[in-house]
């Protein structure tokens, strides 16, 4: 039990597109989904909290803006970096709260921005 | 002083060796704690969770909690060169209403050589 997956695990887009990064809870339902980012050797940054039904909460520093975060259904969240630039090309990964007490996490989409 | 420390290693040992990871915390309000295991280019894998002090233990894995010294520890018994990967203290509580965050360590990189 307690599945997340993510779609696309790779993605290889054009400076200035925008791509979209959806996070699944297959096996239970998510009133709470979390977006990080993660750069080579680094830990987990967190980007934003994503409530179902609610808009999302940024963390300080990151641009609201830029990275979209839609929480349209109990087992969905998507990201959308729109605009991408190079600077954007990192690890993504999204992770869903089953209860109060933890998070499973997806398998992480990895965004290459040329 | 930063919420959660844990030593970036990376850590060498050999197959079979008894590993011993390690994080201290200094937010008293931390209710609950998690390891996480993460492989390169991976979402990270919940390995073990608890709330209380103490030991847990989960096959080879053995997670200890000491709240009075803020300080928790995650065994791995007879490592083998699967074990190799970034291993993620992981924090979180609850502040008033509903918080789900998890606060993170860095990783500690281990590497299980044959």
């Amino acid at each position: 039990g307690a599945v997340v997956s993510q779609h696309p695990s790779w993605v290889i887009c054009k400076s200035g597109t925008s791509v979209k990064i959806e996070c699944r809870s297959l096996d239970f339902q998510a009133t709470t989904m979390f977006w990080y980012r993660q750069f080579p050797k680094q830990s987990l940054m967190l980007m934003a909290t994503s409530n179902e039904g609610s808009k999302a909460t940024y963390e300080q520093g990151v641009e609201k803006d830029k990275f979209l975060i839609n929480h349209a259904s109990l087992t969905l969240s998507t990201l959308t970096v729109t605009s991408a630039h190079p600077e954007d090309s990192s690890f993504y990964i999204c992770s869903a709260v089953p209860g109060p007490d933890t998070q499973y996490f997806g398998p992480g989409t990895r965004l290459t921005v040329l | 002083q930063k919420e959660v420390e844990q030593d970036p290693g990376p850590l060498s040992v050999p197959e079979g060796a008894i590993v011993s990871l390690n994080c201290t915390y200094s937010n008293s309000a931390f209710q609950y704690f998690m390891w996480y295991r993460q492989y390169s280019r991976k979402g990270p894998e919940l390995l073990m969770y608890t709330y209380s002090s103490g030991n847990k233990e989960d096959g080879r894995f053995t997670a200890q909690v000491d709240k009075s010294s803020k300080y928790i520890s995650l065994f791995i018994r007879d490592s083998q060169p699967s074990d190799s990967a970034t291993y993620l203290c992981a924090m979180g509580g609850h502040s008033g209403g509903s918080n789900y965050k998890l606060t993170f360590g860095k990783g500690t990189l281990l590497t299980v050589n044959p």
